[in-house]
């Protein structure tokens, strides 16, 4: 079974701090795709930052990075500089390359923000 | 932009009333998806729709589901006969191949009282 695991329900940091969201998953496909939605007090589901499997460089989305662990099968997701903007559940999300597969994410964790 | 887009934004039903949620995906994708989330818990997948037929399908979408896409535009879910636990936000999302990338709509708030 393909599963996703976010252990921290809920995270804060201070504005201008760094903040690290953790995210493990399990799957026995060797190609595949990793997300990080934010969804925020609206409920849009906003995708944040995307991994591909085969891609052995972490992507960057301006304040967004992820430490992406192929062998721990860990993904975890950096944000820099934090905004109260930034407040919002994130949602790590696998998707395993099959055409028309669904998304698999995980419980989510619930980022605050303050000033 | 091209966007995914649902309505109503919110509906209330009562127990036992068949509602229909509606979803435009972005007009050159081939995949569509509906997810289930209930208050604040994970996003559920329920089914998935490829060339007018269901590709795939959870434990969740049972008999009481259904989705069709009636003309070249929508996309619909309907629940035939709404329980309490049915009230959740759902999430109609469509495929880009090429980009690899969900595109999710803002969400139905659906109610059962």
């Amino acid at each position: 079974a393909q599963t996703v695991t976010q252990s921290q329900p809920e995270m804060s940091v201070q504005e201008a701090e760094t903040v690290t969201l953790s995210c493990t998953y399990d799957t026995s496909e060797n190609n595949y795709y990793l997300f990080w939605y934010k969804q925020p007090p609206s409920r849009q589901m906003i995708l944040v930052i995307r991994q591909e499997a085969y891609k052995q460089q972490n992507a960057t989305e301006n304040r967004f990075s992820v430490n992406f662990q192929k062998a721990a099968k860990s993904f975890s997701l950096k944000i820099s500089d934090s905004q109260l903007g930034d407040t919002a559940m994130y949602f790590c999300a696998l998707y395993p390359n099959q055409a028309g597969t669904a998304l698999i994410f995980g419980k989510g964790t619930t980022l605050s923000v303050s000033s | 932009e091209p966007e995914v887009t649902q309505t109503p934004s919110h509906q209330v039903t009562q127990m036992g009333q068949e509602v229909i949620l509606r979803c435009v995906p972005i007009s050159n994708h081939l995949y569509f998806y509906w997810y289930r989330q209930i208050l604040g818990q994970k996003v559920e997948f329920l089914v998935s729709f490829y060339n007018n037929e269901i590709s795939e399908k959870s434990e969740i979408f049972d008999d009481q589901f259904s989705v069709e896409r009636p003309d070249g535009s929508n996309f619909t879910l309907k629940i035939r006969s709404t329980k309490l636990e049915d009230s959740a936000m759902y999430f109609c999302a469509s495929w880009e191949e090429l980009m690899v990338e969900q595109y999710f709509g803002p969400g139905t708030r659906l109610t059962v009282t």
